[in-house]
């Protein structure tokens, strides 16, 4: 059973501050790891994938993977209202196991 | 493009009736996805197809129904369902030999 934990929410931020986002999982066969958003009543859209361990950053999110301890992270700086919506982490492994989601409200 | 379409937007139906929900895309991804999603929860695997073959089914009821005509499209046929089953339905795929998995909008279904 893979599992895929995120930690609950939901987490509010002040506009311009960073939002951290936390995901654990159990399969440490996995090898692909991911982060959607979703905006109530919208699909999940892709913002970050991250196959090995370190930080990719991509505008202004980063995410962070370190298999050895089976997290992957997600840092959304300078905030913005926009960023309000469900992050979801997906980790890979023939297929996508997801985690419950986080919910980030960004407080004008 | 990343783009992945599905029709309809919505859709309200009758625990009798028949309908079909329609994914399509055209990035030549070779496998495509069907999932359930309920209010607040993440997507649930219903079924997956690679290279137009179902490759998994999750234990879905037979009142759902999958079909790929072709490497492009993805068919949902939904037949004497409950309410319990309305929720938003979305199809995904991914290029081929990649976990990356890219969403439609969803339809939103409505048992009543």
């Amino acid at each position: 059973q893979k599992e895929v934990e995120q930690n609950s929410g939901p987490l509010s931020v002040p506009e311009g501050a960073i939002a951290s986002l936390n995901c654990t999982y159990s399969d440490r066969g996995s090898q692909s790891f991911f982060w959607y958003r979703q905006y109530s009543g919208k699909s999940p859209e892709l913002i970050m994938s991250i196959y090995s361990n370190g930080d990719k950053e991509d505008g202004r999110f980063t995410a962070q993977l370190n298999k050895a301890s089976q997290y992957v992270s997600l840092l959304i700086r300078d905030s913005q209202p926009s960023d309000s919506a469900t992050y979801l982490c997906a980790v890979g492994n023939n297929r996508l196991a997801f985690g419950k989601g986080n919910q980030v409200v960004v407080i004008p | 493009d990343t783009e992945v379409t599905q029709t309809p937007k919505h859709l309200v139906m009758g625990m009798t009736n028949k309908k079909s929900l329609k994914c399509e895309q055209h990035m030549g991804h070779r496998a495509m996805y069907w999932y359930k999603q309920k209010a607040k929860k993440p997507p649930e695997l219903m079924f997956v197809y690679s290279y137009e073959k179902l490759s998994i089914n999750e234990s879905v009821p037979s009142r759902f129904s999958p079909e790929c005509p072709n490497s492009s499209l993805l068919n949902l046929h939904l037949h004497a369902l409950q309410p319990e089953d309305s929720a938003l339905y979305l199809c995904a795929s991914s290029p081929e030999g990649q976990e990356t998995q890219y969403f439609g909008p969803g339809t939103r279904l409505l048992v009543l």
